[in-house]
């Protein structure tokens, strides 16, 4: 069973920075990762899939890179409506296992 | 306009089983490039994938619960159903149902209903 370790677990970044949140995969799976974001009470939404592509109508601020074990998604600048809890969704291998990461918290 | 809705019990008592509707417009069940996913966050918790069903009747399963859970469709009424049996409070969550979309190679939940909370007790 393929386990996402999200790190850090929370945190605290002003408006206007950048963030970089991490997301580790017990075994390989090539670019079979996407990233949600989900704010308090709300259902997550969807911004990254092939570990790179940025979803529909998601801004350029939010850019996923890496392969294999690895993962980041970045968030540039900040913006007030970006602070929310971030997970990682792996989808390795026929039928997939959509297993996520534990999240990591945005916070101001 | 693609819409997931989930409906069911919002109390159940330990040891009963739990029935879940995800009931979708905007798409179809039949469409060889969709699936649809159903996912659990207990309160104050993380996301939790429980199962996931594509037209073709192929189904994957959380290996915890795999024992415990159900997942059928009816393509006629749009509607995909979850079943747990042998509920306990650490079932008390609230309960997602979400689109899949297929985009070789990548198998995403592109678009998710709103959750419907279920309590154990």
């Amino acid at each position: 069973e393929i386990v996402l370790t999200q790190s850090p677990a929370t945190l605290s970044v002003s408006p206007g920075e950048r963030a970089s949140l991490s997301c580790r995969a017990s075994q390989t799976i090539t670019n079979n990762l996407a990233w949600y974001q989900q704010k308090p009470g709300r259902a997550p939404r969807l911004l990254i899939y092939g570990a790179s592509i940025r979803a529909t109508g998601i801004p350029g601020r939010f850019t996923g890179s890496g392969s294999g074990t690895e993962f980041t998604l970045t968030i540039n600048s900040l913006q007030s409506e970006d602070f929310a809890v971030y997970y990682c969704q792996q989808y390795n291998n026929w039928p997939p296992r959509h297993t996520f990461g534990q999240g990591t918290k945005v916070e101001f | 306009q693609v819409t997931l809705k989930e409906s069911g019990p919002v109390l159940v008592k330990p040891t009963e089983t739990l029935t879940l509707t995800c009931t979708v417009s905007g798409f179809s069940l039949a469409n060889p490039k969709m699936g649809v996913s159903w996912i659990r966050q207990p309160p104050g918790k993380a996301l939790e994938w429980l199962a996931n069903i594509f037209p073709n009747d192929e189904k994957s399963f959380s290996t915890p619960l795999k024992t415990r859970l159900t997942i059928s469709e009816d393509i006629s009424k749009n509607q995909v159903v979850l079943t747990m049996t042998n509920v306990d409070p650490s079932d008390t969550a609230t309960y997602f149902c979400a689109r899949i979309q297929q985009v070789w190679p990548d198998v995403f939940l592109d678009y998710w209903g709103q959750g419907t909370h279920v309590t154990v007790s």
